[in-house]
């Protein structure tokens, strides 16, 4: 089946340095991607909507300029957290809409960041 | 507006037994989606279901099935003969026809001691 991968896994990064973290669709197009961020024990938190070829749509109160997001081709999209520091430390995830009306939604494994 | 509620924040129960992981949703639109995920430790999420808002009959999958009730709002998730590996966070989402993200419930911790 239709799988989504994140990479990397788990990533430690020192306080202002930047932090880049891949989704790809393995065996689909994806013209639409999301990013979310998890904390501890709560629900998952859109963080922004990609589509291929143009400018994430960001959700109120996610910082476009902190979170870059690039979408640039139908498998691709990235998210870089610029300046990072330790309350940026979370669980990152992806995800990737598939068929007519991106009805089927496949997440990738998810990327633990912690900022030192 | 969407909204999805999973009012069960905790479950804890004994191997082999049954559980019910509520779902309640919102939604003005008449087409629309209803998912469930889970979530274990790892933290990946991995899809269960989808069930789109013209098909009401309930679903059985090995121990899991799902019974979904327009009267109600609602996509209950059974789980039948609780094992532990079934230990994790179950999400329930929805998704409008015309809306591109899912908006997701609270999530609901279900925990499957020996």
């Amino acid at each position: 089946g239709a799988v989504v991968s994140q990479h990397p896994s788990w990533v430690i990064c020192k306080s202002g340095t930047s932090v880049k973290i891949e989704c790809r669709s393995l065996d689909f197009q994806a013209t639409t991607m999301f990013w979310y961020r998890q904390f501890p024990k709560q629900s998952l938190m859109l963080m922004a909507t990609s589509n291929e070829g143009s400018k994430a749509t960001y959700e109120q109160g996610v910082e476009k300029d902190k979170f870059l997001i690039n979408h640039a081709s139908l498998t691709l999209s990235t998210l870089t957290v610029t300046s990072a520091h330790p309350e940026d430390s979370s669980f990152y995830i992806c995800s990737a809409s598939q068929g007519v009306g991106g009805n089927t939604i496949y997440f990738g494994e998810g990327s633990w960041l912690t900022v030192v | 507006a969407q909204k999805v509620t999973q009012a069960q924040t905790e479950i804890s129960v004994v191997e082999k037994e049954d559980v019910t992981l509520d779902c309640v949703y919102e939604t003005r639109d008449t087409t629309y989606y209803l998912f469930w995920y889970k979530q274990p430790p790892s933290g990946e999420l991995v899809f269960l279901i989808r069930r789109n808002s013209f098909d009401e009959q309930n679903e059985i999958s090995g121990r899991y099935s799902w019974n979904f009730q327009k009267s109600t709002s609602s996509f209950n998730f059974t789980i039948t003969a609780s094992q532990v590996v079934d230990s994790a966070v179950y999400f329930c989402a929805l998704k409008d026809q015309g809306a591109q993200k899912l908006v997701f419930g609270q999530g609901t911790r279900l925990t499957i001691n020996p």
